[in-house]
């Protein structure tokens, strides 16, 4: 089914861990974004890319690293995992004009210890 | 920058009543786009309806419907007939089109939510 897929589902980190979230769509999208879910706060936009070879920083981006080498693919880095990093987090895609909303990610259920 | 607002963080109805989830945004912007999102259980974020500021026929998908005042600043989102399966957590957000609907669109910015239960 096309659609946006993430991995893992679920991961437990240990303070100072680095690690990568994957995320892939086969819509042939322009735009794909990470965002972040935490009680109380809606979805917060972490980075977000208009197109390959081109990112950008969101609301929250300090921690994190991305790069959009291909189209299909917009990985988000962890560089030194912190328990404050802990929450879910959805990767989405959207065509360039946006008026069809945002495809999300099942999401990833991330724990830092 | 653009903020979206919900003030209900939670609502319980009865099953087959009507429901109503406020939303309220802040923008200088003249054109842009409203989004309900449905989150349930499952994590997974769902389109429920949108909305362009442009048109002033309020958005209507089955039993979903929306109150859309511009000038207020104000999206609300009507369920009738409400049934279990609606118990959700519901978002608003909002999205700027860049110079047409062509030339790329900004960040969807969320509301913190509305968690609805839909009891038996």
């Amino acid at each position: 089914n096309a659609g946006v897929t993430q991995t893992p589902k679920f991961q437990v980190l240990k303070t100072g861990q680095s690690m990568t979230l994957q995320c892939a769509q086969d819509m042939n999208h322009e735009y794909m974004s990470w965002y972040r879910q935490d009680p109380g706060m809606g979805l917060r936009l972490i980075h977000y890319s208009v197109g390959a070879g081109i990112t950008d920083q969101g609301e929250v981006p300090n921690g994190y690293n991305v790069s959009r080498s291909t189209t299909e693919d917009f990985p988000l880095r962890l560089l030194s995992a912190a328990p404050s990093q802990t929450s879910v987090y959805f990767c989405a895609s959207s065509s360039r004009s946006g008026w069809d909303g945002y495809t999300f990610g099942s999401g990833t259920r991330l724990t830092v210890v | 920058a653009q903020t979206v607002t919900q003030s209900q963080p939670e609502m319980s109805v009865q099953e087959a009543e009507t429901v109503t989830l406020s939303c309220t945004y802040d923008t200088s912007e003249n054109n842009y786009y409203l989004f309900w999102y449905k989150q349930p259980p499952s994590r997974q974020m769902i389109l429920v309806i949108r909305q362009e500021a442009y048109k002033q026929q309020n958005a209507t998908e089955n039993r979903f419907s929306v109150n859309f005042q511009k000038a207020a600043k104000s999206f609300s989102l009507k369920i009738s007939d409400s049934q279990l399966g609606d118990t959700a957590m519901y978002f608003c957000a909002f999205m700027k089109p860049l110079a047409g609907s062509n030339f790329g669109n900004e960040k969807l910015t969320f509301g913190t939510g509305t968690r609805l239960t839909i009891i038996p």
